[in-house]
């Protein structure tokens, strides 16, 4: 079985640019989670999508960042217009549908800022 | 008071040895404790789970959880070098509906060879 993928690995773009990162999750899991990683800090939540619908996206910094999981398959998170402190890892995890499910994660896309 | 805090280390221990990794929690309601392991650069892996009071072992890895403390441990026996990694332990808070994971800063662990 496929375990969650995510593209591209790593990206480097300016301050001002539009970055998009993709998020395929383990087959037959419908739910989704952004998180993200910058230097020297934990994993902090971002948001959840229940198939298509945003579930809870209490950790989405702000009106920068849009998240889409239409057909409630993949995922897209754009950053945009990114700023410096938008660095960091980002990560996509997958679970089964019930609260407290083990949540799998992806590899993570590297994002840096200029 | 963080909400997950963990020591950041590293934590050294022989080849061998019974390492020993801590995490304390503030939401005294939360129900579901997870261990990941993340290699350098790597996506965190699911070591364990558990969710109620007391041991589980699976392999060389025992997690313990008191839920009176609000902490969490896990224990890595006969450690080996390729343990060497950060621990990063997870906790979903209690909130009705919420899934998702607050983490620790993550525990580095050296095991010497």
């Amino acid at each position: 079985e496929a375990g969650v993928t995510q593209f591209p690995s790593h990206s480097v773009i300016e301050k001002g640019q539009t970055v998009t990162l993709r998020c395929d999750p383990i087959s037959g899991h419908d739910n989704l989670y952004w998180y993200r990683r910058v230097m020297g800090k934990e994993i902090k939540f971002l948001l959840h999508f229940v198939k298509e619908s945003k579930q809870d996206e209490s950790g989405m910094p702000n009106n920068r960042f849009l998240a889409e999981r239409t057909g409630g398959t993949y995922s897209t998170l754009k950053v945009q217009p990114a700023e410096l402190e938008d660095s960091g890892v980002y990560f996509c995890a997958s679970s089964q549908n019930l609260q407290g499910k083990a949540q799998y994660f992806g590899p993570g896309t590297r994002l840096l800022v200029l | 008071q963080k909400e997950v805090e963990q020591n950041s280390g590293p934590l050294s221990v022989p080849e061998g040895a019974i390492a020993s990794l801590n995490c304390t929690y503030s939401d005294r309601g939360s129900q579901s404790f997870f261990w990941y392991r993340q290699y350098s650069g790597k996506s965190p892996e699911l070591i364990m789970f558990i969710y109620s009071n007391g041991d589980k072992e699976d392999g060389r890895f025992t997690a313990q959880l008191n839920k009176a403390s609000q902490y969490v441990s896990l224990l890595i026996r006969d450690s080996q070098p390729s343990d060497s990694a950060t621990y990063l332990c997870a906790v979903n808070p209690s909130a009705s509906g919420t899934y998702k994971y607050i983490f620790g800063t993550g525990t580095r662990l050296k095991v010497l060879a």
